[in-house]
């Protein structure tokens, strides 16, 4: 079955660049999704077919997909981005997500 | 309001029955495709199901497949996720999602707060 990776943890700044990686084979011939989901919250959808920004989310939000692996960018990081990140893909149809990557904002 | 009301999660016993339901309100039901992801307390997304607009079309994780069945009712606004054979490890809050599209293959543009399956004897 399909597998998407991503970083367990990573750690910005205030004002500094994340990139949340998602890798998986062959991911560039996927469309990805990326949620974001704060503590006692359900997940919000913040990228769709790999970098289409829904309405709502902040132009700091970017996404890029490329070979193996997917990224999600967030410019200009700050005290309220800091949450758990999900990449999502479909493979055979069926919904597969990575395990996650908790970012904490220093 | 836009909003998606999940029910029927509770504490049920290793190899029993359980079937959650979901309510939609204030958009149009049938335009979208609905699926359902579970997570356990303090862990990960996992797709559990999905089903396009009209029912014709359905799809189920594997770690599911052949004990639960999700189908919908769009003169109701519902969507319903039918769990046999349950195990400890289905133990999970149960989300109901809306997918943007009408298909149940696609990312997924509203949540519902979830339904809490617990098994356990």
């Amino acid at each position: 079955s399909y597998v998407v990776t991503q970083p367990p943890s990573m750690s910005v700044a205030p004002g500094e660049t994340a990139r949340i990686t998602c890798v998986g084979s062959k991911i560039e011939d996927k469309g990805v999704f990326w949620y974001q989901q704060k503590p006692g919250q359900a997940p919000v959808l913040v990228m769709y077919y790999d970098k289409v920004r829904p309405s709502g989310i902040p132009e700091r939000f970017s996404g890029s997909n490329s070979g193996n692996t997917a990224t999600l960018t967030i410019s200009r990081v700050a005290p309220g981005d800091e949450a758990d990140f999900y990449c999502q893909v479909y493979d055979n149809y069926r919904g597969v997500f990575g395990g996650g990557t908790k970012l904490t904002v220093l | 309001e836009v909003q998606l009301v999940e029910s029927g999660g509770r504490v049920v016993r290793p190899g029993g029955s359980l079937r959650l339901s979901c309510a939609a309100s204030g958009f149009i039901f049938d335009d979208y495709g609905m699926s359902w992801v579970r997570q356990v307390p303090g862990k990960g997304l996992e797709w559990v199901s999905g089903i396009n607009w009209n029912a014709n079309d359905a799809g189920y994780a594997d770690s599911l497949k052949g004990r639960c069945t999700i189908s919908r009712d769009n003169a109701k606004n519902s969507v319903h996720l039918q769990m046999n054979s349950l195990r400890v490890e289905d133990t999970a809050l149960y989300y109901c999602v809306r997918v943007r599209t009408g298909s149940y293959h696609d990312g997924y543009d509203l949540w519902g707060q979830g339904t809490m399956v617990t098994v356990s004897s």
